[in-house]
């Protein structure tokens, strides 16, 4: 069946350092493909997605490439900032509207 | 944007006894809710998709008689836990999509303690 792999965390940054969470997938045709942010006792928000090979998502300085080729969607931003320190999963679902299958999250700390 | 209005946030309960969890999608119609569980520093897995009007679908695994799933208008789904026990104790989320435009909206989770 669909799965998502994510690179183990926690990943732990200075502020102002560059992140890159690494994501791939295994799935049949042509799933979207979601990151979502998780803070603490809370919810999961989306943080971005892309339905298509090639789309770039991208929200809140945090981008992502939908890449065919190497079945992979990983997360980056230039500067992160304490402020982002949350548990980041990768999901993706194989039409829309259908269910989610979520990667194992990643946890990232940012130290002021 | 959408919301959906997960409640209680959190709750202690005493073993055998039952918790209801509601969720509800506050300015957006929600044709399926799906629902989640999820452990400490672990991923969110999915325990059965709900459609309005209809009986849920169960992962493996879940047992449907305990987790009870009631979908009776778009804007409302519940999830009882019935006769809970510690290892229920959990984390549960539960998701909307919208009729609309097929998004995902989560609620903000119910943190779950069987004592």
């Amino acid at each position: 069946g669909d799965s998502v792999t994510q690179m183990e965390g926690p990943v732990t940054l200075s502020e102002e350092a560059c992140l890159t969470i690494n994501c791939t997938y295994t799935a049949t045709g042509y799933p979207s493909l979601f990151w979502y942010v998780q803070y603490p006792g809370e919810g999961l928000q989306l943080l971005l997605k892309a339905t298509k090979a090639d789309d770039k998502g991208s929200n809140k300085g945090f981008e992502a490439t939908y890449r065919k080729e190497t079945t992979s969607f990983h997360l980056e931003k230039g500067s992160v900032q304490v402020s982002d320190s949350a548990v980041y999963f990768c999901a993706l679902s194989d039409r829309p509207g259908n269910k989610l299958v979520f990667g194992a999250g990643t946890i990232l700390r940012v130290k002021s | 944007g959408a919301v959906v209005s997960q409640h209680p946030s959190w709750v202690i309960c005493k073993s055998g006894t039952s918790v209801k969890i509601e969720c509800r999608s506050l300015d957006f119609q929600a044709t399926t809710m799906f629902w989640y569980r999820q452990f400490p520093k672990q991923s969110l897995m999915l325990m059965a998709t709900s459609n309005e009007g209809s009986k849920a679908t169960y992962e493996q695994g879940v047992e449907k008689d305990k987790f009870l799933i009631n979908h009776a208008s778009l804007t409302l789904s519940t999830l009882t836990v019935t006769s809970a026990h510690p290892e229920d104790s959990s984390f549960y989320i539960c998701s909307a999509r919208d009729r609309v435009d097929y998004g995902y909206t989560f609620g903000s989770g119910t943190r779950l303690t069987v004592v």
